[in-house]
């Protein structure tokens, strides 16, 4: 069964400390996964497309990684600041029909 | 400003009364979606729609219904709410498939007594 798994569930950090989200996946064949943010009581907004052939890509201060062997995906954040705090959320496409599955979500706080 | 709009905001309800969630987006994009949000859950979708008068079924579509009449406009209809139809509702739309970037609407928070 296709599934997505995320961890911590919750994270508290202090600002400007750094952080690493996990997500780990079952769904094959693979197409994409990304990681979208999603501030409280607002529809979540794409930081990062992951594809096969990439390891590691960067937005600004963050920064995902990729290895499609161990099919696991992680969201690396530096340097925290309080609009941080929100939940980030990794989905992944299947090739075969594009059908998204999506994991449960992180929830980042970060405190001053 | 390219964006998905959805209507109402906010809702509460009572059981059994027939309700519309309405959802536009001005990016000309093919395909939309409906997904229903749950503390600890993931985003479930209910309904998607690949392009005018074309729909199809997504994770949770029991109870709903939605059509594809203009590529601007996807509504969602509750025939017949019931409690466990209380949830936060996402619209999104992306330009061709669920594999392209998602561009979601601010969501609009249902509740049926």
């Amino acid at each position: 069964k296709n599934q997505v798994e995320q961890s911590p569930q919750s994270l508290i950090i202090l600002e400007g400390k750094n952080c690493t989200l996990q997500c780990n996946y079952t769904v094959s064949p693979f197409s994409n996964l990304r990681w979208y943010k999603q501030d409280t009581g607002r529809g979540p907004v794409s930081l990062t497309i992951m594809t096969f052939s990439e390891n590691t890509k960067s937005n600004g201060r963050y920064t995902a990684t990729l290895d499609a062997d161990t099919k696991q995906s992680s969201l690396h954040i530096t340097a925290s600041q309080l609009s941080d705090s929100a939940s980030y959320i990794c989905v992944v496409s299947a090739a075969s029909n594009y059908q998204l599955i999506w994991g449960a979500g992180t929830k980042l706080i970060i405190k001053p | 400003e390219a964006q998905v709009t959805q209507n109402p905001r906010y809702l509460i309800t009572v059981t059994g009364k027939k309700l519309t969630v309405t959802c536009s987006q001005n990016m000309n994009h093919e395909y939309m979606s409906w997904y229903r949000q749950d503390p600890g859950l993931g985003l479930r979708q209910i309904y998607y729609s690949m392009n005018v008068e074309v729909t199809d079924k997504g994770d949770v579509p029991e109870g709903y219904k939605v059509s594809r009449k203009e590529k601007r406009n996807f509504p969602l209809i509750l025939e017949s709410p019931s409690p466990n139809q209380t949830s936060l509702y996402f619209c999104a739309s992306s330009w061709t498939s669920g594999r392209d970037e998602q561009f979601f609407g601010p969501g609009t928070r249902l509740t049926v007594l």
